[in-house]
């Protein structure tokens, strides 16, 4: 168990609906990375956020958004769906600046029908 | 911005026999990290081993090595007596060493290892 923990394991939605994914990172890390893992593509990296502040954007479409609360919890807004927003979306959580293992959660399997 | 590449897209390996598993890496940076990670059938993402680009000396841990190539820009993986459980797809990915180390991991495509009983 890598402590940190995503939710839900498993969604299925329809074209153009709007779904968001959660997670809470290890206790005391301030790091967030949200990263989508396709088939065709790879794991590709997302969005980071530090201590509530976004850090880094990577490969993210307009269409989808993130934020981290107070508490460090991180949320993953994806809207107006896709068939090709089909894919594992992976957080993963490092302590901040004398960190640089991060941890993975279990994923959560977004399937757009 | 940094690539990392895996050449190997699938290999496989019999039973208590070795395997080396390639990556490459192309960066202009000189403090890095480097990373294995293992994905199993059950998705969940795995650190098998790291390497800090300063340390001359590779990284071991228990069946699992490192062969780090710095100027070469080379991070293969070894695993030694390789067993069933080791069955799985394994990434290499590269982290800057900028901002204390605290930014996101690029990841290779992956090398999916069948281990055969």
């Amino acid at each position: 168990d890598s402590g940190v923990t995503q939710t839900p394991k498993h969604l299925i939605t329809a074209t153009g609906q709007r779904v968001t994914l959660r997670c809470s990172p290890r206790s005391g890390d301030l790091s967030v990375y949200w990263y989508q893992q396709s088939l065709d593509q790879g794991l590709q990296f997302l969005i980071q956020y530090y201590n509530g502040e976004e850090r880094a954007k990577g490969n993210i479409l307009e269409r989808f958004s993130a934020q981290q609360f107070p508490d460090l919890h991180s949320e993953l807004n994806l809207s107006s769906l896709e068939l090709g927003d089909s894919a594992l979306y992976f957080c993963a959580s490092s302590v901040g600046l004398q960190g640089w293992e991060a941890f993975f959660g279990q994923g959560t399997r977004l399937t757009v029908v | 911005a940094q690539t990392v590449t895996q050449s190997q897209p699938e290999m496989s390996v019999q039973e208590a026999e070795t395997v080396t598993l390639s990556c490459t890496y192309d960066t202009s940076e000189s403090d890095y990290y480097l990373f294995w990670y293992k994905q199993p059938p059950s998705r969940q993402m795995i650190l098998v081993i790291r390497q800090e680009a300063y340390k001359q000396q590779n990284a071991t841990e228990n069946r699992f090595s490192v062969n780090f190539q710095k100027a070469a820009k080379s991070f293969s993986l070894k695993i030694s007596d390789s067993q069933l459980g080791d069955a799985a797809m394994y990434f290499c990915a590269y982290r800057s060493g900028k901002g204390s180390g605290n930014t996101p991991l690029v990841f290779g495509k992956g090398t999916r290892l069948s281990v055969i009983a």
